[in-house]
């Protein structure tokens, strides 16, 4: 399973942009890339995945390179209620590997007034 | 999207003891895992639960101390056994439907 490295942590300010950035250097063809956000006391969330170039939803965008080996999370205009742990994680969406995911160490954003 | 539900949603237990998880999904899956999450860490994958088979254990965790049950597609249970202090964590409960979602999570606290 291809391991990931992103920022342990960031500071941000109400209403700016966050960019946190993925390193997955050894993904695979199969893997998709999948972002989720976890607040204290609550199981993660699912945010956004992609397979490569950008994908956009209502919450957020994510980037991917042709190469793949890296993504990044755009967060626009963040709020207090932004602040958590934000965690990128690469597999196999088709099974193949049990299907499961593997988290790294994720990165703690704090967004401040 | 899965809801999922945990029970108990926080537990304080005597060393030596067992504790239950019972884990409630709104809908048929196939798939089912559970995490461990140590105070202030990452979520580390105990087992995956899949209906029909016995459970694959990660490295690290063995049966014998984290025995699971599955006995339908929207039910799993996960028992913590022998508690230490050292099992304090959270443990959660995840399925994959069409992208993998979890439950909220149990907070145990073993004195």
């Amino acid at each position: 399973l291809a391991k990931t490295t992103q920022p342990i942590s960031m500071d941000s300010y109400e209403g700016q942009e966050v960019n946190i950035t993925c390193s997955h250097n050894n993904i695979a063809t199969n893997d998709y890339i999948t972002w989720y956000q976890q607040f204290p006391s609550q199981g993660p969330r699912f945010i956004i995945q992609g397979y490569k170039t950008k994908v956009t939803n209502e919450v957020a965008s994510l980037f991917i390179p042709a190469d793949r080996k890296s993504s990044t999370l755009s967060l626009p205009r963040v709020s207090l209620s932004d602040t958590a742990v934000y965690y990128c994680l690469v597999g196999d969406l088709f099974y193949n590997q049990g299907g499961k995911l593997i988290f790294g160490q994720g990165t703690e954003l704090s967004v401040k007034p | 999207s899965a809801v999922i539900s945990q029970k108990p949603s926080r537990d304080i237990c005597q060393r030596g003891t067992s504790l239950t998880i019972q884990c409630q999904v709104d809908s048929q899956v196939t798939m089912m895992f559970w995490y461990r999450q140590q105070p202030g860490q990452s979520l580390t994958l105990i087992a995956t639960a899949n209906q029909g088979s016995e459970a694959t254990y990660e490295s690290g965790f063995v049966i014998d101390k984290f025995p699971i049950s599955r006995p339908n597609l929207t039910f799993s249970t996960l028992t913590v056994s022998n508690l230490s202090p050292e099992d304090s964590s959270i443990y959660l409960c995840s399925v994959k439907q069409e992208t993998q979602y979890f439950g909220p999570g149990t907070r145990l606290l073993v004195l």
